[in-house]
């Protein structure tokens, strides 16, 4: 049974550049949260897909975006790069609607980092 | 908002010492709580996790937490630790009925042999 996989594992961009990041949820998934995880912080919430639609979201600015596809992967775009974008982007997911009390699977990460 | 402090960032224990890791968040509403765990070159994995009910969470490998309402407080316990479980802990917490989880800073354990 596949885990959370995400690609790619590491990126170099330089600022103002787009980046796409991607993600597979566990299977029988179908609720996918992303994360932005900075050196030496703990894991922020960016946002979650869940029926294709964004069902909340963190305090990132509107650079950040998303989309859940039918097969419940997910993409996170982030245009306009900045340097304090560098970081490990988590991709987290969640069975059958994702309620607050689900536990969450973590995948290995994309590590971004932004010259 | 919703806040969490770790305040123990790295923590040095001899095998079979006992372990205890803080967590308090700030948050007047009802809580879910969690503890994450990520082992060196290991992606984040659930240790346990609180919800409702009795407020003694046990989790995986021997852990536990107490969930004390009127502390805000979550801490992470071990009697015993061993080698393996050197890693870095995250508490997390959640409002109820919201999917945003908020992760403290974490704290790195080094269990030495």
């Amino acid at each position: 049974d596949a885990g959370v996989t995400q690609s790619p594992t590491h990126l170099i961009k330089t600022r103002g550049q787009q980046v796409t990041l991607r993600c597979s949820p566990k299977s029988g998934h179908d609720t996918v949260s992303w994360y932005q995880q900075a050196l030496g912080q703990g894991p922020q919430f960016i946002f979650q897909y869940y029926e294709e639609e964004e069902r909340q979201r963190g305090n990132f600015p509107d650079r950040f975006s998303g989309h859940q596809f039918p097969n419940y992967s997910s993409e996170l775009n982030v245009n306009a790069l900045l340097l304090g974008d560098s970081a490990l982007y988590l991709c987290a997911s969640s069975p059958v609607a994702g309620g607050p009390t689900e536990t969450q699977y973590f995948g290995p990460g994309t590590r971004l980092l932004v010259l | 908002a919703q806040s969490v402090s770790q305040h123990n960032h790295h923590v040095i224990l001899s095998e079979a010492a006992s372990l205890e890791l803080g967590c308090n968040y700030s948050y007047g509403g009802t809580v879910n709580l969690f503890w994450y765990v990520q082992y060196p070159g290991q992606h984040l994995q659930l240790l346990l996790k609180y919800f409702s009910g009795d407020p003694l969470v046990k989790g995986i490998k021997g852990f536990e937490a107490e969930f004390i309402k009127s502390k805000f407080s979550f801490n992470l316990r071990k009697p015993s630790v061993q080698w393996s479980d050197t890693a870095e802990y995250f508490c997390a917490v959640n409002d109820k009925g919201y999917q945003k989880v908020t992760f403290g800073t974490g704290t790195k354990l080094q269990v030495i042999p």
